[in-house]
């Protein structure tokens, strides 16, 4: 079956820089876009960006643009998100998705001095 | 961007009864909105995709309507596994864009 695997929960400073992974399997890989959202704690769903596992495009959200960098590895059916200079306010789960169709388990990222 | 707009912020319902949410994007989408339930502590699951379409093994009893700039999801029959957290998604335009949600709590 379609599963989505993200990486564990990280602490960073405020400044630092946080990757995330997820990790596709059950699909073939390149046939579906991979999604990352941010949800803050107690608030909703905001879109982060987007890449083309293909081809490797990338599409992101003005919030974040600048600050982040969507990548694949597709030889390890492996998306990345790396969000830097962090503030208190990127504290949030990281979802990344498949499509609008399956998620992964999502990754709490947590920015505190 | 394309703002999307849920109403209400929270709907209280009995189990049983139906639950009607709204949302309203600030310009055209066609069909392409999607929505989704979220309980506490887990992922967005997909509900309905192309405004009107069931995802894969959901119940009959999510119905969704609408195009353009106005769409809305009934649950009919509310059951107690029901009571979460919906959103609304457009996938017509970049960025993709979500309401803010409605909470769907038990009266």
């Amino acid at each position: 079956q379609v599963q989505l695997v993200q990486s564990g929960a990280e602490v960073k400073k405020p400044g630092a820089s946080v990757k995330v992974s997820c990790k596709a399997s059950g699909y073939i890989f390149t046939n579906y876009a991979i999604h990352w959202v941010h949800q803050a704690p107690g608030q909703g769903l905001e879109w982060v960006g987007w890449i083309d596992t293909d081809n490797g495009e990338t599409k992101y959200s003005p919030k974040f643009q600048g600050r982040v960098t969507i990548s694949r590895d597709t030889s390890a059916r492996t998306v990345y998100m790396e969000l830097r200079s962090l503030t208190s306010e990127d504290t949030a789960v990281y979802y990344c998705a498949r499509g609008e169709l399956d998620w992964g388990q999502g990754t709490l990222v947590t920015v505190s001095s | 961007e394309v703002v999307m707009t849920q109403s209400p912020a929270t709907l209280s319902v009995s189990p049983g009864d139906r639950a009607t949410l709204s949302c309203w994007a600030s310009q055209s989408i066609s069909s392409n909105l999607v929505w989704y339930q979220q309980k506490p502590g887990q992922a967005p699951r997909l509900l309905i995709y192309t405004a009107s379409t069931r995802a894969t093994g959901i119940p009959a009893r999510f119905i969704g309507s609408g195009s353009g700039t106005e769409f809305t999801l009934t649950i009919s029959r509310l059951q107690s596994e029901d009571f979460a957290v919906y959103y609304c998604q457009q996938y017509n335009n970049w960025p993709r864009t979500f309401g803010q949600g409605t909470k769907v709590e038990i009266k």
